[in-house]
């Protein structure tokens, strides 16, 4: 069963341009959300995290909003840099004293020059 | 210091070969986690040391065994394995609990022949 749904599968933008990952998540016990960045050939790095009390978070040009009522949450890259092409990937946790991290299924995307 | 080391980066072995992948931290995290992860999905867990003590098990086959030493250092021991176990293994840590940043090392890469 996928507890956490992500969209697109694939994603080009052009240099500039915003580049915009939806997740969405069943289990309302989920309390973590955090987005991954993983180049090929090495472990994934966090970018950005959030929790359900606030609506939006912003690192620079990395921005997760979040639907707590809709159980949705996402990604806005700003001015999408070639640097930026990588694997992304959304995942969600629950709870203290439980390590159950469940991730999207990634978002290739690819930022042409 | 966010950083979980690897060893090694690449392995090769054969199926009837007993091999063990390391990683280690230095950041005082009391949670550490194996992934394993295939070309384009997502890490999939598989073995969550809580305090040095074994807490998840996805129910991973027996060829793959668990070691968790010390706090700083977790080990996966090989054995009998099939091709299809072939995958990137990624090792992460967390302070514990389930809702903190899991930072994810470089990963070492298996292929099984």
């Amino acid at each position: 069963q996928q507890q956490v749904k992500q969209s697109p599968q694939s994603l080009i933008v052009q240099k500039g341009g915003i580049s915009i990952i939806n997740c969405a998540y069943e289990n309302t016990a989920f309390d973590y959300f955090p987005w991954y960045q993983q180049f090929p050939g090495k472990g994934p790095a966090l970018l950005i995290a959030i929790r359900p009390d606030v609506s939006e978070k912003k690192e620079g040009r990395f921005t997760i909003s979040f639907n707590k009522s809709a159980k949705q949450f996402s990604l806005h890259i700003m001015d999408s840099q070639p640097g930026d092409s990588a694997t992304y990937f959304c995942a969600a946790s629950r709870g203290y004293n439980n390590n159950d991290m469940r991730f999207g299924a990634g978002t290739r995307l690819t930022v042409k020059p | 210091d966010t950083e979980v080391t690897q060893t090694p980066k690449h392995l090769v072995m054969g199926m009837t070969n007993k091999k063990s992948l390391k990683c280690e931290q230095h950041m005082g995290h009391r949670a550490m986690y194996w992934y394993k992860q295939k070309a384009k999905k997502p890490p999939e867990l598989m073995f969550v040391y809580s305090y040095e003590k074994l807490s998840i098990n996805e129910s991973v086959p027996s060829r793959f065994s668990p070691e968790c030493p010390n706090s700083s250092l977790l080990n996966l021991h090989l054995h009998a394995l099939q091709p299809e176990d072939s995958a990137l293994y990624l090792c992460a840590s967390s302070q514990e609990g389930g809702s903190y940043e899991q930072y994810f090392g470089p990963g070492t890469r298996l292929t099984v022949t």
